[in-house]
């Protein structure tokens, strides 16, 4: 059974560049988060998709979008790229349909570096 | 809203005890705990509920006080495999979304 498996492992871009980072979640999984994991931080929540839809928003500007597939698969684009925006963003599945208290499992993340 | 661990470093000896506390500002509905290693993924090691709600997963147990909005991580006789950065996650009443703390570094040595 595969886990939650996320493309690329590692991207260069360049500021002002738009990027899209991929998330296959664990099996039997329907709910996918987005968080971007500074050095030495703590992961940030970006947001969370269910149903295809965009559940629930953190603290992150509009050039941060996402999307999610029939499959369960997400995408998270981002926009513009600024020297911030070097990361590492982690994609976490779980299944929970509308209950919140349920074990999510990480991807081994997207090394985002921006030049 | 992000909620605040202690330590936010601990050196331990093959066998010691250790205990990572989380606390929250804001009425918590679930404390989730997680364990990353360095260039890892966070893996989850237990969700807890309830006030009072105690789980223990191996040597490591936790323990979650909803009327004071903290959380307990035990860890027991710490082995080398304990080592890591061990992340509170927080979900408060009226959201998905879970909310980290900064972490705490744990380095267990022989």
């Amino acid at each position: 059974d595969a886990g939650v498996t996320q493309s690329p492992t590692h991207l260069i871009k360049t500021r002002g560049q738009q990027v899209t980072l991929r998330c296959s979640p664990k099996s039997g999984h329907d709910t996918v988060s987005w968080y971007q994991q500074a050095l030495g931080q703590g992961p940030q929540f970006i947001f969370q998709y269910y149903e295809e839809e965009e559940r629930q928003r953190g603290n992150f500007p509009d050039r941060f979008s996402g999307h999610q597939f029939p499959n369960y698969s997400s995408e998270l684009n981002v926009n513009a790229l600024l020297l911030g925006d070097s990361a590492l963003y982690l994609c976490a599945s779980s299944s929970n349909r509308m209950k919140k208290n349920t074990e999510a499992f990480f991807g081994q993340g997207t090394r985002l570096t921006v030049v | 809203q992000q909620p605040v661990q202690s330590p936010q470093a601990v050196i331990l000896r093959e066998g010691e005890d250790a205990v990572i506390n989380c606390s929250s500002s804001k009425a918590l509905y679930s404390v989730h705990w997680y364990r990353q290693k360095h260039g890892e993924a966070p893996v989850f090691l237990m969700i807890l509920l309830k006030g009072g709600e105690q789980k223990g997963h191996d040597k490591i147990s936790a323990s979650f006080n909803e009327k004071k909005q903290q959380s307990s991580l035990y860890l027991t006789a710490s082995q080398l495999s304990y080592s890591g950065t061990y992340f509170c996650g927080t979900e408060n009443f009226g959201g998905f979304k879970t909310i980290f703390g900064a972490g705490t570094r744990l380095f267990v040595k022989a």
